[in-house]
């Protein structure tokens, strides 16, 4: 049983380009979150998708957005890219009925 | 106030010795409790979750929740140098925000022979 994979592993963008990030949950999990993680920080919460839908979401500019498609896989993308945008991008994929497991992270450099 | 404050690190404790680690929430409607290790330039790995007062042991973890005073720790008994890692502290206030978990900023805990 595969976890939740993520990719790419690592990317490099300039300021002002637009990037996406994707994300394969575990099987049998409906529910995919986004955090952003910054050097030294915990997690920050971006949103969740639930039916294809945003159920929450955090305290982060509208330049962030995302998508869940019907087999629960999810999409992440940042648009005009800032130096501050640079982290690591955990998802995290569960379900009602279990806890919340990560994949392995998106490590994003803008330079 | 932060939301989640977990005890300033570094940690450093001997091999074979108890690691205490904790945390204060500041939502009293919160719900369920996670505690995450995350080594160095991984993702957190979930090792323990709680959602009633009182102890929960695992293996050689154990969590303990207090929610009359927003308080909860997690205790490593025969710490092992693979112990050494960050550990996160998360909440899930639950209801309307089921599944958004808010972090602490994590402990750093060193395990030395």
């Amino acid at each position: 049983d595969a976890g939740v994979t993520q990719s790419p592993t690592h990317l490099i963008k300039t300021r002002g380009q637009q990037v996406t990030l994707r994300c394969s949950p575990k099987s049998g999990h409906d529910t995919v979150s986004w955090y952003q993680q910054a050097l030294g920080q915990g997690p920050q919460f971006i949103f969740q998708y639930y039916e294809e839908e945003e159920r929450q979401r955090g305290n982060f500019p509208d330049r962030f957005s995302g998508h869940q498609f019907p087999n629960y896989s999810s999409e992440l993308n940042v648009n005009a890219l800032l130096l501050g945008d640079s982290a690591l991008y955990l998802c995290a994929s569960s379900s009602r009925a279990h806890e919340a497991f990560f994949g392995q992270g998106t490590r994003l450099t803008v330079v | 106030q932060k939301e989640v404050e977990q005890n300033s690190g570094p940690l450093s404790v001997p091999e074979g010795a108890i690691a205490s680690l904790n945390c204060t929430y500041s939502d009293r409607g919160s719900q369920s409790f996670f505690w995450y290790r995350q080594y160095s330039g991984k993702s957190p790995e979930l090792i323990m979750f709680i959602y009633s007062n009182g102890d929960k042991e695992d293996g050689r973890f154990t969590a303990q929740l207090n929610k009359a005073s927003q308080y909860v720790s997690l205790l490593i008994r025969d710490s092992q140098p693979s112990d050494s890692a960050t550990y996160l502290c998360a909440v899930n206030a639950g209801g309307t925000s089921y599944g958004k978990l808010t972090f602490g900023q994590g402990t750093i805990l060193t395990v030395h022979p």
